[in-house]
């Protein structure tokens, strides 16, 4: 079984101002990561993944992120925010493996960020 | 291209009342995943559906059923319904419901069960 944790239910920031949206996960064997955005009264929206290869991930909005597989992170950066980034972000696993979970993703909790002019 | 739609958009039901939600996947996508979102939470897998087949179920109840029609699209049923399935239910449509695959996402049903 797999889980994910996201270590800030809220992030505050100002605009142009850096980001970092924590993610760790628990697995037994390898995974799949991604990131996905939620603005209000919308469905998810895919903003990167990491499915193999370099572990700096890029994705759409400018964010991106790196997988590290020692400490099982997966944080999502951007440099600079804008108040159209302000969203609900969750970060997401699945198995690379067979059995049931064939095609599941486990969520995290979520994190708000709000960005304030 | 149109996205992944969902019927309806908001829902009130009352406890122990059966309601049925439903899915159409982008065109060309032959998997379609069912996840529950309650408030304050992330989305819950409940089920991933490919070429009509079953092929994964989360930790729900036997209360909680899905079905694929010949044209990819999906019902989810929910049979005596609880205040605690009140939820947004979002619907998730796949190429092939590959590990890897993108899972596009519709805008979800929003069940409110009094």
């Amino acid at each position: 079984a797999q889980s994910v944790t996201q270590l800030d239910s809220q992030v505050p920031v100002f605009e142009e101002a850096p980001v970092e949206l924590r993610c760790n996960y628990s697995s037994s064997v390898s995974v799949y990561l991604f990131w996905y955005v939620q603005y209000p009264n919308q469905g998810l929206q895919l903003l990167l993944k990491y499915l193999s290869g370099s572990t700096l991930v890029k994705g759409i909005n400018g964010f991106e992120a790196e997988f590290n597989k020692s400490q099982t992170s997966f944080h999502l950066r951007k440099p600079s925010v804008h108040i159209s980034d302000t969203a609900e972000y969750f970060c997401a696993v699945s198995d690379q493996t067979g059995g049931t979970s064939y095609g599941k993703l486990t969520f995290g909790q979520g994190t708000i960020l709000t960005v304030h002019p | 291209d149109a996205g992944v739609t969902q019927s309806p958009t908001h829902l009130i039901k009352t406890r122990g009342q059966h309601v049925t939600l439903r899915c159409s996947p982008i065109s060309g996508h032959k998997s379609v995943s069912w996840y529950q979102q309650v408030l304050g939470q992330g989305p819950q897998f409940i089920f991933q559906y490919y070429e009509k087949e079953e092929r994964g179920r989360g930790n729900f109840p036997d209360r909680f059923s899905a079905r694929q029609f010949p044209n990819y699209s999906s019902e989810l049923n929910v049979n005596a319904l609880l205040l605690g399935d009140s939820a947004l239910y979002l619907c998730a449509s796949s190429l092939s419901g590959g590990r890897h695959n993108e899972q596009f996402f519709g805008p979800g049903t929003r069940l409110t069960v009094l």
